[in-house]
């Protein structure tokens, strides 16, 4: 079983729509948790943080952790074509690692 | 705008010969982090440190060093480079509290070995 978990995508979404990114992770001491984004050819770049359950907001950016389910989740709202990436959820272990998934592409469609 | 250095950012050389490629950063993180990633593939922990002297390996198993002698500075050699280490090489580092943290990522390195 790998360490970090996405769903596979590619994504597609309208322009305007939520998209849903899910990840769920093995080590349940794990205590940080992370949804980056990427674009080609680009260095991973930090959307935001999560470390308690619940959820977290930033813009129109939220994220889901549920510690008891080992599961994270990114929802975007109003999705752009300038959203259009890869996204890339990632742990920090127990030890210390920052462990990534191996992220899912999103396409928003004007 | 996160203040990590990575050079050279594009590398090619021959099979046989032994590469270092530096990663410096001018924040005073403690932990810092270098990654390989394959075009479109996923990223994968090759060494981490926690600190100067404190190096630990990651999970993908890889023929490279590191060295943590100063703060700043976390070099990544590999003693006779492959073609099969023709890959990215991203450089982290990592700051902030329990409850906010932070990974600031370098420019990457694009190493080619003929």
């Amino acid at each position: 079983q790998k360490e970090v978990e996405q769903n596979s995508g590619p994504l597609s979404v309208p322009e305007g729509a939520i998209a849903s990114l899910n990840c769920t992770y093995s080590d349940r001491g794990s205590q940080s948790f992370f949804w980056y984004r990427q674009y080609s050819g680009k260095s991973p770049e930090l959307i935001m943080s999560i470390y308690s359950n619940g959820d977290k907001e930033d813009g129109r950016f939220t994220a889901q952790l549920n510690k008891a389910s080992q599961y994270v989740s990114l929802l975007i709202r109003d999705s752009q074509p300038s959203d259009s990436a890869t996204y890339l959820c990632a742990v920090k272990t127990s030890y210390d690692k920052v462990i990534f998934g191996p992220g899912t592409s999103l396409s928003v469609i004007p | 705008e996160a203040d990590i250095y990575q050079t050279p950012r594009y590398l090619v050389i021959g099979t046989g010969k032994k590469i270092t490629l530096e990663c410096s950063q001018t924040m005073g993180h403690d932990k810092m982090y270098w990654y390989q990633q394959d075009p479109g593939m996923e990223l994968h922990l090759i060494h981490y440190s926690y600190g100067v002297n404190s190096t630990e390996k990651g999970d993908l198993s890889s023929e490279s060093t590191v060295s943590r002698i100063r703060t700043e500075h976390f070099p990544l050699t590999l003693e006779s480079a492959r073609p099969s280490h023709t890959s990215q090489y991203l450089c982290a580092s990592f700051s902030g509290t329990e409850t906010e943290e932070t990974q600031y990522f370098g420019p990457g390195t694009r190493l080619l070995v003929l």
